[in-house]
């Protein structure tokens, strides 16, 4: 059972436009992490978000915790070529195991 | 050391054999986390080792894989008998406490095993 749907599963846009990728579960989780992995490398962990509502900007990038905290979502503004890699999003469970589960990814190409 | 080191970076073995990956994760950090990557699929748990604390097992696939960790640093991942399916990158990660997982991990850059 995949707890963390991400979507979409591939996007490819052109240097400067917007994209919103989505991170959905039916289950509520104590806290959501974002995290970018490149050809090659482990994944980087980009945000944390743990309160329901909670926004957080990091530069272009703009993560969100849905109010119920059963989604987020991570949005870039004017996406460059180095945004380019895939984008895991990963729960941590309230009063469960410390392990997280992550969503299957986002794969982002930005075309120059 | 200032990351989390894995090796080999790369391995590739006949199937039937054993291997070993090595994780040496940060220096102070006593959660380590091992995780297999397969193409297409998301990062698949295996075992989480916190502290003096007996291992959370669950996510081995089968009784061909094992770990230990050894003083609460270096751990190792052990495949036996190895199979084509048991081909993906392994990765480790380590984090500050466990306990909690509010605390973001680090991974290392992983260990791909190719079984032929």
């Amino acid at each position: 059972t995949q707890l963390l749907e991400q979507s979409p599963q591939f996007l490819s846009i052109q240097e400067g436009e917007n994209l919103t990728v989505y991170c959905n579960s039916s289950s509520v989780f104590s806290s959501l992490q974002w995290y970018r992995q490149e050809p090659g490398e482990g994944p980087v962990l980009l945000v944390t978000v743990v309160t329901g509502g909670e926004v957080k900007k990091l530069k272009r990038l703009t993560f969100q915790f849905g109010d119920a905290r059963k989604d987020s979502s991570l949005h870039i503004t004017a996406a460059q070529p180095g945004d380019t890699g895939l984008y895991l999003c990963a729960g941590g469970r309230q009063g469960g195991s410390e392990k997280l589960v992550f969503g299957k990814g986002t794969k982002l190409t930005v075309n120059p | 050391g200032a990351g989390v080191s894995q090796s080999p970076s790369n391995k590739v073995t006949e199937k039937g054999k054993d291997v070993e990956l090595r994780c040496d994760p940060i220096s102070g950090h006593t959660a380590l986390y091992w995780y297999r990557q397969s193409l297409g699929q998301g990062l698949e748990f295996l075992i989480y080792f916190q502290g003096n604390s007996a291992p959370d097992k669950s996510g081995l696939p089968s009784d061909r894989f094992s770990a230990e960790r050894t003083g609460g640093s270096v751990s190792t991942l052990t495949i036996q008998r190895t199979q084509q399916e048991d081909s993906a990158v392994y990765l480790c990660a380590s984090s500050p406490l466990g306990g909690t997982p509010n605390y973001g991990y680090t991974f290392g850059s992983g260990t791909r095993l190719t079984v032929v």
